[in-house]
């Protein structure tokens, strides 16, 4: 499967600790973003990153937050010191201009995270 | 501020009938509209992406609309299965705010056999 991959796919942490989340991107695409969802509603933009430059980050995204691609091509999100309001769905997806899909920039989504602080 | 609506919540209806999906957004300054698949605790499908530019798009028994002027897109599902049932989501990436998708909470759609 050449899609967006995460990892890990669920994780319960305690209120307190760090986590880190892993994104791996389709293998051509050089746009990578970061989102976050709760329940019943759509997800939100966190960050994104084109190769290893981080070009847009949301207000959400707190000093607590942190997101890196150092290669430009899989990217990590950290979050320090969690607190239950982090509990969500963290979301990656990939893009490139010159997709398959005729350089449309289609964002295609991974599986997610899903994160429950205790 | 962009916004995105998505009327109604939730909506149910008999296999074989044509779902309709509504999609509204306040900033018709947008650079593309896409429509996604979401099934329960699962990631987002990509169903289709309408530039700002086009009118519709296709896909097999999808078809969406969109009206940048009146700030609406409508998905059609021709002959629902109960395999379509789901929560479709729109998203918006405005032109002063590229890369960003903007979301609308979803239709939650069930259809029953």
């Amino acid at each position: 499967d050449t899609g967006v991959s995460q990892d890990p796919r669920h994780k319960i942490t305690k209120r307190g600790q760090n986590v880190t989340f892993r994104c791996d991107p389709i293998s051509e695409h050089n746009r990578l973003y970061w989102y976050r969802q709760t329940l019943g509603q759509g997800p939100e933009f966190l960050t994104y990153f084109q190769n290893e430059a981080q070009l847009e980050k949301s207000r959400l995204l707190s000093d607590r937050f942190s997101a890196e691609r150092p290669k430009g091509s899989f990217s990590t999100l950290e979050i320090q010191r969690t607190e239950q309001g982090d509990s969500a769905m963290y979301l990656c997806a990939s893009s490139s201009p010159l997709d398959y899909d005729g350089g449309t920039d289609t964002q295609y989504f991974g599986p997610g995270t899903r994160l429950t602080v205790l | 501020k962009q916004e995105v609506t998505q009327i109604p919540a939730a909506l149910s209806v008999p296999e074989g009938e044509n779902l309709v999906l509504n999609c509204s957004f306040t900033d018709s300054a947008i650079y593309n509209l896409q429509w996604f698949r979401q099934d329960p605790g699962k990631g987002l499908t990509s169903l289709l992406l309408i530039q700002s530019s086009q009118r519709e798009q296709t896909s097999g028994r999808l078809n969406a609309s969109l009206d940048k002027s009146s700030g609406r897109s409508t998905l059609y599902i021709a002959a629902s299965q109960p395999g379509d049932s789901a929560t479709y989501l729109c998203a918006v990436m405005t032109t002063d705010s590229w890369g960003k998708l903007q979301f609308g909470a979803g239709t939650q759609v069930v259809v029953t056999p």
